[in-house]
């Protein structure tokens, strides 16, 4: 079974710049999560969407940050205008049946990483 | 509001020894308790799970978990640390109320030969 598909896996921009980051989750998984990882920390949901729908973005930056999922499979983060703090990884994560027993669990791709100058 | 907590910064073990990896949660209603493991310049492995039944958990990589309503717990172990076993490990809450998983802020675990 393919696992969860991300690209790039690194960038570099200058602050006030944009940026876009890929994902492809597992095949079924209508729920797609991004995750930002400060180094040092752990991870930090941002938005969850559930097939083409959002469930949560409480977190999301939503002035700088956005994200769609068109169709109800691959989905795309954008930054813009990055700033500094934003040097991250972000991980795309997928799971079949959230919150519902069995099968929650979310499995996650490699991860982009972003430095912001 | 729920939360997950990992006390420890940082965890060190000899190799052959049993190892320990403590967290702690808060969540109203059932919790659905998850491990991963996080290599360098690697994503998140899913390690184990607890959704309901046994309270002992087996997972991959001879790791286990225990979950112990009375005190909040979800302690991830392993009765013989290897070298290998050298990495960032997570505590995960997903609530069965809810479909959000959220994760601690991680503990490094480093195994000495």
């Amino acid at each position: 079974e393919a696992g969860v598909a991300q690209s790039p896996r690194y960038k570099i921009i200058e602050k006030r710049q944009s940026v876009a980051f890929w994902c492809n989750p597992i095949s079924g998984h209508a729920t797609l999560y991004w995750y930002q990882q400060i180094l040092g920390q752990g991870p930090k949901l941002l938005i969850q969407f559930q097939n083409n729908g959002v469930v949560d973005d409480s977190q999301l930056p939503k002035d700088r940050f956005s994200a769609e999922r068109l169709k109800g499979v691959d989905s795309t983060l954008k930054i813009q205008p990055a700033k500094l703090e934003d040097s991250a990884v972000y991980l795309c994560a997928s799971s079949f049946r959230p919150g519902q027993g069995a099968d929650t669990e979310a499995f996650f791709g490699q991860g982009t990483r972003l430095t912001v100058v | 509001a729920q939360s997950v907590a990992q006390p420890e910064d940082q965890v060190n073990v000899a190799e052959g020894n049993p190892l320990t990896v403590k967290c702690t949660y808060s969540v109203s209603g059932n919790p659905y308790l998850f491990w991963y493991v996080q290599y360098p310049n690697r994503g998140l492995q899913f390690l184990l799970k607890y959704i309901t039944g046994d309270n002992l958990v087996k997972g991959s990589y001879g790791f286990e978990a225990e979950f112990n309503k009375s005190q909040t717990s979800f302690h991830l172990k392993k009765p013989s640390a290897l070298v290998s076993d050298s990495a960032l490990y997570f505590c995960a809450l997903g609530p069965s109320s809810a479909s959000k998983i959220i994760f601690g802020s991680g503990t490094r675990l480093s195994i000495r030969p």
